[in-house]
C-alpha cells in the first residue's frame, strides 16, 4: 500500500506563481525524498531531506519536514511552464532491507503561460 | 558516471503470452536494483528488489518474476500475461546504505491486449 499521500492530486498555477505541494505519510522514517516525473519518462530525483532536518533548499526549491505531524511539503517558487509535471514524495523507512522507498501517489502540476 | 537503461520502451502483447523486460546499469558496482509499476495516474508500486546476484525479493504475490544474472542486469519476467499487466515498468537503481536516492531508467509501456 502507499504509504504517502500528496495533495492536492492536481494543481493549476500561473508562471511566475509559487506551487506547494504536501504529503503525509503514516511511520517512521530515515528521510523523505521528493521526485518529478514529465509524462511518460523515468523519475528523477529532486532533493532529500533526512528525519533529523527540518527545512532544506536547493534553487528553487524549498523542502520542510515535520516529523511529529508524518508530513513534509515541496515548494517550487517562480514556477515555470517547464516544471509542468507529477511530483511525487517518496519515504524509506528505518526497518526493513533493501532500502526501499514507498512512493505517494503523486501531484500533477500543471503551469500555465 | 552511472547511467541505466531499459528496453524495450514500448511492448504490445497479448494475453497468454510471455514476457521480458531488461534493465542494466554502468558506472557502477553491486547497485540495489528495483522493479516498479505505475498504473495510469498512479503512483509506483514495489515488484521487486535485489541487493545481489541471484538475491530477489518480491514485494506483491503476483504474475510476475524477476532475476539477476549479472550485478549489473535485473530481469523482468512472466510466463502467461494478463491484461492487469499492463501498465509502465521502471527499474531503478541505487548505492547500498541508508539515506540514498534512486535512478530510474525511462520506462517500458506495457499493454496487454
Amino acid at each position: 500500500s502507499q504509504q504517502g499521500e500528496e495533495d492536492p492530486q492536481a494543481l493549476s498555477i500561473q508562471e511566475g506563481e509559487n506551487a506547494t505541494m504536501n504529503c503525509s505519510y503514516k511511520t517512521s522514517i530515515n528521510n523523505l525524498q521528493w521526485y518529478r516525473q514529465n509524462s511518460g519518462r523515468g523519475l528523477v530525483h529532486l532533493i532529500l531531506i533526512r528525519s533529523n532536518e527540518r527545512e532544506k533548499h536547493s534553487g528553487r526549491l524549498r523542502v520542510t519536514l515535520d516529523t511529529s505531524k508524518k508530513s513534509s511539503s515541496l515548494l517550487i517558487t517562480a514556477s515555470r511552464a517547464a516544471d509542468t509535471a507529477s511530483y511525487f514524495c517518496a519515504t524509506e523507512r528505518i526497518t526493513g532491507g533493501g532500502n526501499k522507498l514507498t512512493f505517494g501517489t503523486g501531484t500533477q502540476l500543471k503551469v500555465e503561460l | 558516471s552511472q547511467t541505466i537503461h531499459q528496453w524495450p520502451a514500448t511492448l504490445v502483447q497479448p494475453v497468454g503470452s510471455p514476457l521480458s523486460l531488461e534493465c542494466t546499469v554502468e558506472g557502477t558496482s553491486n547497485p540495489n536494483l528495483y522493479w516498479y509499476r505505475q498504473a495510469a495516474g498512479r503512483g509506483l508500486q514495489l515488484l521487486f528488489y535485489s541487493v545481489g546476484i541471484g538475491q530477489i525479493s518480491s514485494e506483491v504475490p503476483q504474475n510476475l518474476s524477476a532475476s539477476r544474472p549479472q550485478d549489473r542486469q535485473f530481469i523482468l519476467s512472466s510466463k502467461k500475461l494478463l491484461l492487469s499487466d499492463s501498465g509502465f515498468y521502471l527499474c531503478a537503481w541505487r548505492f547500498k546504505g541508508g539515506g540514498y536516492e534512486q535512478y530510474f531508467g525511462p520506462g517500458t509501456r506495457l499493454t496487454v491486449t
